[in-house]
């Protein structure tokens, strides 16, 4: 079953903008990862945050993680062209993950030069 | 330094057929996972392994077989093919569990008629 759930499902913003993406989940979770999957490519590990952090950075990327809500959000500054592809979240289980990331279904995210 | 390789890139099948999908990877990670990939849904797992050896079953695995005889290589058979296993299909590995990222190949695309 999905544990993520991204939102918004498309977001089109102008080249140079922020952009904020945000994922809920449902369970309790060791830690979250963010991914990136351009069109017709494989995914992309982009940062990951453990659940005793609250917030990371890297490079133009920062992630935030709020366990008692559930919830995490991914902000890309200054945008660029090549930014546009699908974003994921993905949990890994309170046990450590051997069984596998929980994917939401993704966030669309088009930057319009 | 290949990472993830996976074999077809793309491949048809007819109802009822067989075949196998080949993953490799070239970082002695230890576990190995399948994913697939659907319009909508996200990527949901199908079978995974934590070494050489050892598999078990994902959320999805109803129709597929696989095995883990070297470290390197994690192959998924399907049995007897079916017009709902027409998907994208996604091998990833990392070095142990989902403690660290994940890597991920480029996919299968796979239409099955």
């Amino acid at each position: 079953s999905q544990q993520g759930e991204e939102d918004p499902q498309a977001l089109s913003i102008q080249e140079g903008e922020n952009a904020t993406m945000n994922c809920s989940y449902k369970t309790s979770i060791n830690n979250l990862q963010w991914y990136r999957q351009n069109s017709g490519r494989g995914l992309v590990h982009l940062i990951l945050i453990r659940s005793n952090e609250r917030e990371k950075h890297s490079g133009r990327l920062r992630v935030t993680l709020d366990t008692s809500k559930k919830s995490s959000s991914l902000l890309i500054t200054a945008s660029r062209a090549a930014d546009t592809a699908s974003y994921f979240c993905a949990t890994v289980s309170r046990g450590g993950g051997a069984d596998g990331l929980t994917f939401g279904k993704g966030t669309h995210l088009i930057i319009q030069p | 330094n290949a990472g993830v390789t996976q074999t077809p890139k793309f491949q048809v099948l007819k109802t009822g057929q067989s075949m196998t999908l080949q993953c490799a990877q070239d970082m002695n990670h230890e576990y190995m996972s399948w994913y697939r990939q659907d319009p909508g849904m996200g990527l949901r797992l199908i079978h995974y392994s934590v070494g050489a050896g050892i598999t078990d079953q994902g959320e999805v695995p109803n129709g597929y077989n696989v095995s883990r005889s070297t470290t390197e290589d994690f192959p998924l058979r399907l049995l007897s093919a079916a017009p709902s296993q027409t998907s994208v299909y996604f091998c990833a590995s990392s070095y142990r569990a989902l403690n660290t990222e994940a890597f991920f190949g480029q996919g299968t695309r796979l239409t099955v008629v």
